[in-house]
């Protein structure tokens, strides 16, 4: 069965520090990658997506990066935190662009 | 860009009783839509896909399309109060999923 974790569960970090978030997927060869963010309140927002190893597309810009260094892996970073980076980042996989994605716990941020 | 559009903001319904949430877009060339629930700022567990007008039912939960009336549904039979969560309806359209602001579901015992 695929499992898909995210770390670190919640962070607290100050304006301007530097920020990587991480996303795993076990159990699934070449699978597409997402990142989500959520404000407290607010919408989902589709961050990024990958379909393979190296190869990341934006969809948000919200002074965020994302890499995927390996098949198994997704990160989103940032060198200077905003606070309205502040709100739930949530990693979801899936098969192909037909399947619903699977979704991680999830991260929250609070940018301070 | 698709405009997804959830109703009602939030919904209180007596276990047992039926609970139906709807959901607007904007854009009616997209096929793939979703619902998803959301326990308190948790993940997302995705309850039904349907790729096409008419009705996917998975268990209790069942989704209507209606694309010419850019209309999809979700219909909850027999609800339990663990299924109180935010349900998100999710509209995917060029490769990107678009979701509404979610409805609040509360099931009393």
């Amino acid at each position: 069965a695929q499992t898909i974790h995210q770390w670190p569960v919640a962070e607290i970090k100050a304006v301007g520090s530097p920020l990587s978030l991480g996303c795993t997927i076990k159990g699934k060869s070449s699978p597409n990658l997402y990142w989500y963010w959520q404000a407290t309140g607010g919408t989902l927002q589709q961050l990024f997506y990958s379909i393979t190893v190296g190869q990341v597309e934006s969809v948000v810009q919200l002074n965020l990066s994302a890499s995927r260094p390996k098949d198994d892996q997704f990160i989103l970073s940032t060198e200077k935190l905003l606070l309205s980076h502040s709100g739930f980042y949530l990693c979801a996989w899936s098969r192909n662009n037909n399947q619903a994605p699977l979704f991680g716990e999830g991260t929250r941020l609070s940018v301070l | 860009q698709q405009k997804v559009q959830q109703s009602p903001e939030s919904l209180t319904v007596s276990e047992g009783a039926m609970a139906s949430l709807n959901c607007t877009f904007s854009d009616g060339t997209s096929n793939n839509f979703r619902w998803y629930r959301q326990h308190s700022a948790k993940g997302l567990e995705v309850l039904v896909s349907i790729f096409s007008d008419g009705e996917k039912e998975e268990g209790r939960f069942t989704a209507h399309l209606n694309r010419a009336n850019l209309h999809v549904s979700l219909h909850i039979r027999e609800p339990q109060p663990s299924d109180s969560a935010v349900y998100l309806c999710a509209v995917n359209s060029n490769n990107r999923i678009f979701f509404g602001d979610g409805t609040q579901l509360v099931v009393k015992p």
